[in-house]
């Protein structure tokens, strides 16, 4: 267990209103990781963060963004939400620790854009 | 590009019956290779891991894999099947830095 918790688990929104959504850690990783689950595509990484305040974009970032203005805390946010963007959303930890680069993933939260 | 193929989108085998779940990798000689398994409703749990040594390798629950480096796999096996191991699997790769790349994944269905 790496000490993952995602807020809120599920939500609904509706087109254009922004979300945010939270990603917590308690083991003082270094990098952390925001991910989207869709059928058939696997994971990809939205954004990822290498320290505090520390960020860059992944491979699907359009229409988000992200902050970290503490270790413990990684957040997510849909400026202005579209239905393309209902998904699950996985946050992950890249564990410090070891030599292999393993991440280690949060529970998810579905997010539904209606 | 980096990339991870998973060629069956889903795979049924019955319960006792051995398993074997194929995953090809794009670039990199010795690259970082990873499995992970998904229950419904949940997040990935880490299955196994491979850098480098012994091209089999054996992870958690009854599963192994193989790195084949001549055929860019590294396949995911079990010996027998339980019902309990009905879930989603990914592959993955990292990429050479601190970012990791997933194949679409398996969905594995398990028949009585």
């Amino acid at each position: 267990d790496a000490g993952i918790t995602q807020s809120p688990r599920h939500k609904v929104t509706e087109t254009g209103t922004p979300v945010t959504l939270r990603c917590h850690q308690t083991e003082n990783h270094r990098y952390m990781y925001w991910y989207r689950q869709d059928p058939g595509h696997g994971l990809r990484l939205i954004h990822y963060s290498y320290g505090v305040k520390d960020t860059d974009k992944g491979e699907v970032s359009d229409g988000y963004s992200v902050s970290r203005s503490k270790t413990e805390d990684f957040l997510l946010t849909l400026e202005s939400a579209t239905s393309s963007q209902t998904s699950v959303y996985f946050c992950a930890i890249r564990d410090r620790d070891s030599a292999y680069n393993e991440q280690f993933f949060g529970p998810g939260t579905r997010l539904t854009v209606l | 590009a980096q990339s991870v193929t998973q060629p069956d989108i889903h795979i049924t085998v019955s319960e006792g019956a051995s398993l074997e779940l194929r995953c090809n990798y794009s670039y990199g000689a010795t690259p970082y290779l990873f499995w992970y398994v998904q229950s419904p409703g949940q997040g990935l749990q880490l299955l196994l891991k491979y850098f480098s040594g012994d091209t089999l390798v054996q992870g958690i629950k009854g599963f192994e894999a193989e790195f084949k480096r001549s055929q860019s796999s590294f396949n995911l096996r079990k010996p027998s099947v339980h019902w309990s191991d009905a879930a989603e699997y990914f592959c993955a790769k990292n990429t050479g830095g601190f970012k990791t790349i997933f194949g679409a994944g398996t969905r594995l269905f398990v028949k009585a």
